[in-house]
């Protein structure tokens, strides 16, 4: 497996646009996350599913961020409007019973730099 | 408040040593915890998990205790190399109200020199 495969690699885009971030998770992992790393937060879980379905969107900042998991294999991250306060590394992870087994596995993030 | 901490100053040591490193937690009971390493424009790496029924965990180099008491993990890594150099993450699950989703440290960085 090519694990968690994460796209664009980096974006940069203007104040006011839509970012949209994809996700292809490892294939039979029943649990999506979605999580952004700053240097001042850290590492912060934004919203998870479990098979497909959105189980917890607390972490979620703003109205202006959603994500949808249409099927196993793909997951997006919409930020619309973005601001320059959105910029982070965004990663999503994938894993197989919550990650009380095996843990979780990271894609290689999306670096996000809103101007 | 529910606190992870881990040392925000970097550990230096020489190659061959052993690297320790700390995770302390408050107002959490974690059935589990687990520590994950990170490299530069990388993502975090699972390395091992550790329930709260075990004492000590191990793979390899790398061991683990849990003291559920002190409310604290140590991560050790023996016979250090210069490649064992990254961010070391704890991230223990809340313990509470049903969801088991772990939260996660700040990460300490490891410099092993040669």
């Amino acid at each position: 497996d090519a694990g968690v495969i994460q796209s664009p690699r980096h974006e940069v885009t203007e104040m006011g646009q839509e970012v949209t971030l994809r996700c292809k998770p490892i294939s039979g992992h029943d649990y999506l996350f979605w999580y952004r790393q700053t240097m001042m937060r850290g590492l912060e879980l934004l919203i998870y599913f479990n098979n497909n379905v959105p189980i917890d969107d607390s972490g979620m900042p703003e109205d202006r961020f959603s994500a949808k998991m249409p099927n196993a294999s793909f997951s997006t991250l919409k930020i619309q409007p973005s601001e320059p306060r959105d910029s982070a590394v965004y990663f999503c992870a994938s894993s197989l019973q919550g990650g009380t087994l095996y843990g979780y596995t990271f894609g290689s993030g999306t670096r996000l730099t809103v101007v | 408040s529910q606190k992870i901490e881990q040392n925000s100053e970097a550990l230096n040591i020489q190659e061959g040593k052993t690297a320790t490193l700390t995770c302390n937690y408050t107002n959490y009971s974690p059935a589990y915890l687990q520590w994950y390493r990170q490299d530069p424009g990388r993502g975090p790496v699972f390395l091992l998990l550790i329930r709260e029924n075990e004492k000590e965990k191990r793979k390899e180099r790398l061991k683990v205790t849990f003291d559920t008491t002190l409310k604290q993990s140590l991560f050790h890594i023996t016979a250090s190399q210069p490649a064992d150099s990254a961010t070391y993450l704890c991230a223990l699950d809340p313990g509470t109200g049903g969801s088991y989703i772990p939260t996660f440290g700040r990460g300490t960085s490891l410099i092993v020199h040669p």
